[in-house]
């Protein structure tokens, strides 16, 4: 079945940058979320891209698509120590917006 | 305002008693979705309503049950909860066509 993959740990310097990958195998999918989790809450809508795209930029948040490896990644610039979560990459598969969740980077920002 | 809402946000139930998690929205949404999210992994569908279908996961299991008597309210039934169905269960809702799904905060369900 599908299948989408994180690095489960990222730790970064307040004000630098944060990158986050995620790989995924299903050729059809048609959109490409960010979510992001706070302890002890339920999921945030991030950002999405459309597999046709290559980059999508949000304030903050750039998301770049590379189709051909089945990579997608996540840069939040300027990270502060309330980006501090985790942050999931989902893909859509089949109909329904079903989500195909990977397990989870854990972003931790230090002063 | 919270647009879907999941009662309670914590619960303590006893192996084998079975045990029920609603979950309402305010968005009229068409599509309303259960995961179960158990520690440190990611979230996992176990089924989803379109209307009134129910459309189950190949992979759920049995013991896990799902009603949905209106647009607004979608319940999840554990009918004898072992200690491996300790997990967050996020409800979810999307109207057909869009691109985003609305999360609850979601319930965190402990088996003792």
């Amino acid at each position: 079945g599908e299948d989408v993959e994180q690095s489960l740990f990222l730790s970064v310097r307040e004000g630098d940058s944060s990158v986050i990958n995620c790989t995924y195998t299903d050729s059809s999918s048609t959109y490409l979320y960010w979510y992001k989790q706070e302890p002890g809450a339920g999921l945030q809508l991030l950002t999405y891209i459309f597999s046709n795209m290559d980059m999508k930029q949000d304030q903050r948040l750039t998301v770049l698509l590379n189709k051909k490896d089945k990579h997608l990644s996540l840069r939040i610039a300027d990270t502060q120590t309330g980006d501090s979560a985790i942050y999931f990459c989902a893909d859509s598969s089949g109909g329904y917006n079903k989500l195909i969740f990977g397990a989870g980077t854990r972003l931790a920002v230090h002063p | 305002d919270a647009m879907v809402i999941q009662n309670p946000r914590y619960q303590v139930t006893q192996f084998g008693k079975p045990v029920t998690l609603s979950c309402s929205q305010t968005l009229n949404h068409n599509v309303m979705y259960w995961y179960q999210q158990k520690s440190s992994q990611a979230p996992k569908l176990l089924f989803h309503y379109y209307d009134k279908d129910f459309n189950n996961e190949a992979d759920t299991p049995d013991n896990f049950q799902s009603r949905r008597p209106n647009t607004s309210f979608c319940f999840l039934d554990i009918r004898s909860p072992g200690l491996g169905d300790a997990a967050m269960y996020l409800c979810a809702t999307t109207w057909t066509g869009n691109t985003e799904a609305f999360f609850g905060q979601g319930t965190r369900l402990t088996v003792v």
